[in-house]
């Protein structure tokens, strides 16, 4: 497994504001992910990261709302663009292909919880 | 595409008795299975995963799985709950040699003395 880091741990924004999570890992990985969490809900993927190529994303989710950065095998950012309450969610990276292999298993950060007011 | 459902949304359960908590999942391919426990205001752990093999399968804190082709079920067992067991948990899908994860809706999992 991989340890994985999110800064920040929770955040309160105002409306019409931008917010940057970092995902950091302590080992080189081919594949990072970004979900969402509603509140009380289950997790949504947001999009799939490769360095060195655009993010994937997922049907109902667009770069300009969530862009995101890959720039190496360690590291990525997930935007969150012009905020708004239903922006509201717990932001969870995760990481598979640690030391460019493929385990088929996805292993999770400590998530993010923003609340825009 | 993959579907996972949780059939049980919240299940209360008192300490040192078992838990069941179900899982059924569609899937036209071949699909891996997994478990994840989410402590209240953390983030996801692996509790156990299933790719190929003894369909029986062991995770951590005490937890077994058992998964079933033909009633396309993955469902989740403590013979002994703790009270330290109060999550939620999520089952989750993921096609073979694919890398989207599919999750299901979280069952609550409130463990009480």
């Amino acid at each position: 497994s991989a340890v994985i880091s999110q800064k920040p741990s929770r955040d309160i924004c105002q409306r019409g504001t931008s917010l940057t999570i970092q995902c950091q890992v302590d080992s080189q990985v081919t594949m990072m992910f970004w979900y969402r969490q509603q509140p009380g809900q289950s997790l949504t993927l947001i999009a799939t990261a490769n360095q060195g190529s655009e993010a994937t994303y997922e049907s109902g989710f667009v770069i300009d709302k969530f862009p995101i950065s890959r720039p190496n095998l360690t590291f990525s950012t997930l935007t969150v663009s012009n905020m708004s309450p239903e922006d509201s969610s717990i932001y969870l990276c995760s990481v598979d292909g640690v030391a460019g292999g493929f385990t088929d298993t996805q292993y999770f950060g400590p998530g993010t919880r923003l609340t825009v007011l | 595409a993959q579907s996972v459902t949780q059939l049980d949304s919240q299940v209360p359960v008192f300490e040192e008795a078992p838990v069941e908590l179900r899982c059924n999942y569609s899937s036209s391919v071949s699909v891996y299975l997994f478990w994840y426990v989410q402590y209240p205001n953390q983030g996801l752990q692996l509790l156990l995963k299933y790719l190929s093999g003894s369909t029986l399968v062991k995770g951590i804190n005490g937890f077994e799985a058992e998964f079933n082709k033909s009633q396309t079920s993955f469902h989740l067992r403590k013979p002994s709950v703790h009270i330290s067991d109060t999550a939620e948990y999520f089952c989750a899908v993921i096609k073979a040699a694919g890398n989207k994860l599919t999750f299901g809706g979280g069952t609550r999992v409130l463990v009480k003395p």
